[in-house]
C-alpha cells in the first residue's frame, strides 16, 4: 500500500533556530500534502495544505512566515519551522493524497520540542 | 465548513466486549468516513472507511456503519483485545478535500 516517509521522528532544537521536517511518498506521487499540527491528548489540528508547485494554502491563524511548506516535487513535501519558540513544541504529521479512491495516507509524525 | 463531533472520549471495556464508537457530521456533502486508530507518539493509521453510497462496512472484528439521512456514522470493534488500546479518530471529507476529525475516543481495554 501507499506509504509516506516522515523524518525526523523525533527532533530537539535551540529556541531561535529553524527546523526542517521532511514528507516522502515512497510508491505513489502526492499532488497534495495536509500538514497537521497535534497538542497532547488532543485531535489534529489542518495547518495547511500544499499541491505540488503551488503555493500552499494555510488555515486561518497559521503563521506563513513561520511554517514554510514547499512542495516542490511529486515525492516530496517540507515544513520549515523557522525561529522557533517553546510554544511550538508539538507533534506535526504529514498526509498525502494518494489519488486511489479518496486515500489519505499519513506519516508516522515528528516530535518537536524547543528548549 | 464540516464539523465532525465524536463520542465517548473515553470508553473503558473488559477484554472480550464489544466497544462501539459514534460520530455525527454537519455537511451533507461529505461523502467519505475514514476511522484512523492512533498509538501514542505516531501517525493515524487507517484501519476501516465508508462512502456514502455504502450502509455498512465490515472487516473481521471492525465494522463501520453509515447513516447518511441522520448524518452519524459509527466504529464497532467486536472481541475486543488489549492491542486495540489507542485512541480512535473518525473523520468525514467530501472526497479530494481536506479531512475534518472528530476530537478522539481513548479506548483502554483491560485484560
Amino acid at each position: 500500500g501507499a506509504v509516506v516517509s516522515q523524518h525526523p521522528s523525533r527532533v530537539i532544537c535551540k529556541s531561535g533556530t529553524s527546523v526542517k521536517i521532511e514528507c516522502r511518498s515512497l510508491d505513489f506521487q502526492a499532488t497534495t500534502m495536509f500538514w497537521y499540527r497535534q497538542f497532547p491528548k488532543q485531535s489534529l489540528m489542518l495547518m495547511a495544505t500544499s499541491n505540488e508547485g503551488s503555493k500552499a494554502t494555510y488555515e486561518q491563524g497559521v503563521e506563513k512566515d513561520k511554517f514554510l511548506i514547499n512542495h516542490a516535487s511529486l515525492t516530496l513535501s517540507t515544513l520549515t519551522v523557522t525561529s522557533a519558540h517553546p510554544e511550538d513544541s508539538s507533534f506535526y504529521i504529514c498526509s498525502a493524497l494518494t489519488g486511489v479512491s479518496y486515500g489519505y495516507t499519513f506519516g508516522s509524525g515528528t516530535r518537536l520540542t524547543v528548549v | 465548513g464540516e464539523n465532525v463531533e465524536q463520542h465517548p472520549s473515553t470508553l473503558s471495556v473488559q477484554e472480550g466486549d464489544s466497544a462501539v464508537i459514534k460520530c455525527t457530521y454537519s455537511d451533507s456533502a461529505s461523502n467519505y468516513f475514514p476511522w484512523y486508530k492512533q498509538e501514542l507518539g505516531k501517525g493515524p493509521q487507517l484501519i476501516i472507511d465508508i462512502r456514502s453510497n455504502v450502509g455498512e462496512k465490515k472487516d473481521q472484528r471492525i465494522a463501520v456503519t453509515l447513516n447518511k439521512t441522520a448524518k452519524h456514522f459509527s466504529l464497532h470493534i467486536t472481541e475486543t483485545q488489549p492491542e486495540d488500546s489507542a485512541v480512535y479518530f473518525c473523520a468525514a471529507s467530501t472526497g479530494y478535500s481536506t479531512l475534518t476529525f472528530g476530537k478522539g475516543t481513548m479506548l483502554l481495554v483491560s485484560p
